[in-house]
């Protein structure tokens, strides 16, 4: 089972950030979070993880709260080409083997 | 370079027939997984290859499904006497080993949609 909670669906304007929470209260010392999304009619891609430091890339920031319990990913700019379904993952650094992916958040960005 | 590709990437099939599905990972990528997923459902883990060996095959629904993969590349995931209910996006991902200090991305490819009429 995922050991994550997130929202279905969200909307965001275009041009705004894009804060897609997500819980996951049982999460383990060694579980780090992670984020992929996946846009219509392709594979999911990754976007970013985190251990308990905040974390940013190009495409994302990640702020994880300091009891661990929950975590948002953070899309600065919005556009069109970010809608997509969201996927947060908690899972052990490095692991080999399958990913574990729940329900995850649609997020519809409105022109 | 080339991403995971997946092939055919549509594939409409009679109940009672067998099909076949074809990964090829990214080159070098020793671990290869398949996935599908079902209308409006999230992605169902099936099988998980290291090299040729397949250390989980937990998620592989009944024995109707098997997968293989050879000389470390290539894979084929087969569907013996297919169900309507088998009718689903079949991905395939690729990563590097895990190691002490990357981490080892699942990379996915584009799909195949099966239908089973």
């Amino acid at each position: 089972d995922a050991k994550t909670t997130q929202p279905p669906s969200m909307d965001c304007a275009e041009g705004r950030a894009a804060n897609l929470p997500c819980n996951h209260s049982t999460i383990s010392g060694n579980e780090y979070v992670y984020w992929y999304r996946q846009i219509h009619s392709q594979g999911p891609q990754y976007i970013i993880h985190g251990l308990k430091n905040n974390e940013t890339n190009e495409m994302a920031s990640l702020i994880i709260t300091e009891d661990r319990k929950s975590s948002t990913l953070i899309l600065p700019h919005a556009t069109l080409r970010d809608t997509a379904v969201y996927y947060c993952i908690v899972r052990e650094w490095n692991r080999d083997d399958k990913i574990i992916f729940g329900k995850g958040t649609r997020l519809h960005i409105l022109p | 370079g080339a991403g995971v590709s997946q092939s055919p990437s549509n594939k409409v099939t009679e109940k009672g027939k067998d099909v076949e599905l074809r990964c090829d990972p990214i080159s070098g990528h020793t671990a290869l997984y398949w996935y599908r997923q079902s209308l409006g459902q999230g992605l169902e883990f099936l099988i998980y290859f290291q090299g040729n060996s397949a250390p989980d095959k937990s998620g592989l629904p009944s024995d109707r499904f098997s997968a293989e993969r050879t000389g470390g590349s290539v894979s084929t995931l087969t569907i013996q006497r297919t169900q309507q209910e088998d009718s689903a996006v079949y991905l395939c991902a690729s990563s590097l080993e895990a190691g002490d200090s990357s981490y080892n991305e699942q990379f996915f490819g584009p799909g195949t949609r099966l239908t089973v009429l």
